[in-house]
């Protein structure tokens, strides 16, 4: 069966710090992989879709970037965090078919100071 | 202004009651998802659904493209369905588009 995994599960950072949140899914191949934010009181917000190694797409332009260095891996990081990148940080994968059912990791809860 | 419009934004029942939330969409999809996020924060499919109903357990999921709606019924309400219950939409990209979510409460 497949799993996905995200760490840390919680994150205190300072402002102008840099962030590498990772996530890694199992038993499966040639996943997509989706990172999410969830700002406090708001819904779900694409930041980053990958349908494959080293092929990123980015939906909101923003203080922070991704990479997928290997199938079933994807990181999201940023250079200097600021106080608005706070929020709670999903990844999720899917199949590799448009529009199919997607499954979320546990996530990470950053709080940046 | 969002694609996609849930309601109600917060509901409480009492345990045993039958529970609707609906949602509304203003554009062509391929499918239709209901998601279920867990106090703790984490989020679990519930449905996909393209046409007509699904159900699983005491969850039922029904769409009508037409007129661009969904409903996410509960029948015999539990405490452990407490939670927020997200709808979403796909249609020719990969990314979700997501609702902002019906926070529900139910009771003993």
């Amino acid at each position: 069966s497949q799993t996905i995994h995200q760490w840390p599960a919680t994150l205190v950072q300072p402002v102008g710090s840099p962030l590498s949140l990772e996530c890694t899914v199992e038993g499966t191949s040639n996943p997509n992989l989706y990172w999410y934010r969830q700002a406090a009181g708001r819904g779900l917000q694409l930041l980053f879709y990958s349908v494959g190694i080293g092929q990123i797409s980015s939906e909101v332009p923003q203080n922070l970037s991704a990479s997928r260095p290997q199938d079933r891996q994807f990181i999201l990081s940023s250079k200097k965090l600021l106080l608005s990148d706070s929020g709670f940080y999903l990844c999720a994968w899917s199949p590799g078919r448009v529009g199919d059912t997607q499954y979320f990791g546990p996530g990470t809860r950053l709080t940046v100071l | 202004k969002n694609e996609v419009e849930q309601s109600p934004q917060n509901l409480t029942a009492q345990e045993g009651e039958f529970i609707t939330i609906n949602c509304s969409y203003s554009v062509g999809i391929s499918a239709l998802h209901w998601l279920q996020q867990h106090p703790g924060g984490g989020i679990v499919s519930l449905f996909m659904l393209s046409s007509g109903k699904k159900k699983h357990g005491r969850l039922i999921a029904t769409i009508n493209i037409q007129e661009k709606h969904s409903s996410l019924h509960i029948t015999a309400s539990h405490p452990r369905d407490s939670a927020v219950y997200i709808c979403a939409y796909s249609n020719s990209g990969y990314a979700l588009n997501f609702g902002k979510g019906t926070s529900l409460l139910v009771t003993p």
